[in-house]
């Protein structure tokens, strides 16, 4: 079946840069896509959505851009903090289908 | 509201033996979920259910069972655990319908190894 993958596992950044988390999905039928953050030892939580009448969407420090031509999906943080470490997951579906996952990507913040 | 809450955080099991690990929610959500999540992958989703007395099977719903006789309770079954069945389970629940844009609430895991 489809899934949602990811380019690179893990990510290190000095704390106060930017970080780019990149996710590629092959479903092209998708309509929603979501990105997830997992701390150690905890359930995923919600960070930011999009839909796929969108291109870029933005949050507090988080910025999710979808390319569709591409398939790709990413997630912008601005100004690294320690509290960002953690595993960043994306996620798609269409329609009311349960979310695909993508394997994850771990992000280690240097201070 | 406490969300989503599973019940036990940890579980050791013996080969062959049962066990239910329980998910309940008090958010109103009619969809709920129940992933695994192996170490250093994603999550992969084992049964769904789109409101009470209806379930489906997801990506690997093998050696697993579960039953939705409440809005508010999902329960997995694990029948004749498996070394395989050794992982992190995850529930989570969402509105569903139109309001599916909120994502899901996830529970906060329980770690399973069978021996």
């Amino acid at each position: 079946g489809e899934s949602v993958g990811l380019h690179l596992p893990t990510l290190s950044v000095q704390e106060g840069d930017n970080s780019i988390i990149n996710c590629a999905y092959s479903n092209s039928a998708s309509d929603y896509f979501i990105w997830y953050k997992q701390e150690s030892g905890k359930g995923p939580q919600f960070i930011i959505d999009i839909r796929s009448n969108m291109d870029k969407r933005q949050g507090q420090r988080v910025t999710v851009l979808l390319n569709k031509t591409v398939k790709h999906l990413s997630l912008q943080i601005a100004a690294t903090q320690p509290g960002d470490s953690a595993v960043y997951f994306c996620a798609e579906n269409k329609g009311n289908t349960p979310l695909v996952f993508g394997k994850g990507t771990r992000l280690s913040v240097i201070a | 509201n406490a969300g989503v809450t599973q019940t036990p955080k940890f579980r050791i099991l013996k080969i062959g033996q049962s066990m239910t690990l329980q998910c309940t929610q008090d958010m109103n959500h009619n969809y709920m979920y129940w992933y695994r999540q192996d170490p250093g992958m994603g999550l992969k989703l084992i049964y769904y259910s789109v409101g009470a007395g209806i379930t489906d099977k997801g990506e690997v719903p093998n050696g697993y069972n579960v039953s939705r006789s409440t809005t508010e309770d999902f329960p997995l079954r694990l029948e004749l655990a498996a070394p395989s069945q050794t992982s992190v389970y995850f529930c989570a629940s969402s509105y569903g319908g139109n309001e599916r844009y909120y994502g899901y609430t996830f529970g906060s895991g329980t770690r399973l190894t069978v021996v």
